[in-house]
């Protein structure tokens, strides 16, 4: 079954540009009526939408991280990735990638990764 | 943003009795052209990512137990467990997928009583 699974490192400098990739194995990234989206959650809080791109490359992100974050995809490779500018403390969470199983431009999620911790810090 | 509010925010309920979770949304998830609730649930066991129980508010993911339930339309929504075991513990979360930015609600915590 489709499995996903997040890479990067684990510590980010502030200021400095957070990237981390999601590879898709027992399936296609290409295949599908399917986005490819970003969530993370701080330490002990909520779950937070970052964005989504699609093979279509048409992408969509949420306004407040929006002058900042950068989500592509690799066809060649079965990934996407995430790349996040001037990072600050407050990035600091768990990253997960997810599937979307989108209907009429819209869906929920599922598989998610397991997940990758980023610290940022000096 | 769809603001998505759940409560409560932690329920206590002893093994074998019902949990009812709530999610009130900020504007309607219903779209009357497909007659459809654009609305998900998720659990998040601890340290694991969350796991889609599920979609369109009511449609539960393959695998689910059937003691779980999802009901509800338009701007109030429910989940229900009808008889609460031991490995349900967990936060629990909606989502809305009706608009982009996606938003979920801030979480329940499950324990056991």
């Amino acid at each position: 079954q489709v499995q996903l699974q997040e890479s990067g490192p684990g510590l980010v400098k502030p200021s400095q540009t957070l990237s981390l990739t999601c590879t898709l194995s027992g399936g296609s990234i290409s295949s599908g009526n399917y986005h490819w989206s970003w969530i993370r959650q701080p330490a002990g809080k909520g779950l937070e939408w970052i964005g989504r791109t699609s093979i279509t490359e048409i992408t969509n992100y949420t306004p407040s991280l929006q002058t900042r974050v950068t989500i592509s995809l690799d066809t060649s490779k079965n990934q996407f990735s995430l790349r996040l500018s001037s990072v600050t403390a407050a990035d600091t969470a768990v990253y997960y990638c997810a599937r979307e199983w989108t209907h009429s431009g819209f869906g929920w999620f599922g598989p998610w990764g397991q997940g990758i911790l980023v610290t940022v810090s000096s | 943003d769809i603001v998505l509010t759940q409560s409560p925010d932690s329920l206590a309920v002893s093994l074998g009795e019902r949990a009812t979770i709530d999610c009130k949304s900020s504007q309607t998830v219903f779209y009357n052209s497909n007659n459809k609730n654009y609305l998900a649930w998720y659990q998040q066991k601890p340290g694991q990512p969350p796991k889609l129980l599920f979609y369109w508010a009511s449609n539960r993911e393959s695998g689910v137990p059937d003691r779980f339930s999802g009901s509800g339309s338009g701007t109030d929504f429910t989940l229900t467990i009808s008889s609460l075991q031991a490995e349900d513990v967990a936060v629990y979360y909606c989502q809305q997928y009706y608009s982009i930015p996606y938003t979920f609600g801030q979480g329940t915590k499950l324990e056991i009583k």
